[in-house]
């Protein structure tokens, strides 16, 4: 399995308040991405980075920011949770842009 | 733009019976197709994938073939069991500045024994 890790794997957080989840990688891959799974929607993406401090839209990037500062974190930060943002996150990593993309566990987000 | 539709679940076999999970792709240019499944509780992982015309990828006895004429990559099994039983993706990947995976929406199978 590649080795990504999650955390926190669960949360839950109040409508307003700030929330940071993170994607630590020990592949060294360049490509990584965060994705939230809702029923009826399948995965859509939020943001990716293909390189240190190199990010860039996904296509439901609204209300979400990302950072990269070193090649094995990426981090997903909510600036003020809504409960339209309740939802399970995952984040992949690749090690090039067109190959398969390798899933973390998850962070199941509960906003209340 | 790139999606993926595959046929709507739920799926409910008994053992040993076939499946076949359809899916559909439109894209531009050669993009890579892929499967992912995801057990209960986990994330998703790659079962198999194709990255040109007429290739099949295969694995775990599940196979698909890319075929660009009618631009589908149905996902099948000769005999499923019941450790089968999870929710199946299947996506693409344009590939150039276009990072992402464009997923479907996912099937879900149930595989009773």
């Amino acid at each position: 399995d590649a080795g990504i890790t999650q955390s926190p794997r669960h949360k839950v957080t109040e409508t307003g308040t700030p929330v940071t989840l993170r994607c630590h990688q020990t592949e060294n891959h360049r490509y990584m991405y965060w994705y939230r799974q809702d029923p009826g929607h399948g995965l859509r993406l939020i943001h990716y980075s293909y390189g240190v401090k190199d990010t860039d839209k996904g296509e439901v990037s609204d209300g979400y920011s990302v950072s990269r500062s070193k090649t094995e974190d990426f981090l997903l930060t909510l600036e003020s949770a809504t409960s339209s943002q309740t939802s399970v996150y995952f984040c992949a990593i690749s090690d090039s842009d067109r190959d398969e993309q390798y899933f973390g566990p998850g962070t199941r987000l509960t906003v209340t | 733009g790139n999606s993926v539709t595959q046929m709507e679940g739920p799926v409910t076999l008994s053992e040993e019976a076939f499946l076949t999970i359809n899916c559909t792709y439109t894209a531009t240019g050669y993009p890579s197709l892929f499967w992912y499944v995801q057990y209960p509780g986990e994330g998703l992982q790659l079962l198999l994938k194709a990255t040109k015309a007429d290739d099949k990828g295969s694995n775990k006895g599940f196979e698909a073939t890319y075929r660009k004429e009618t631009t589908s990559f149905h996902l099948e099994k000769g005999s499923v069991q019941v450790s089968d039983s999870a929710v199946y993706f299947c996506a693409l990947h344009s590939g150039g500045s276009n990072y992402k995976l464009t997923f479907g929406k996912g099937t879900l199978l149930t595989v009773n024994p």
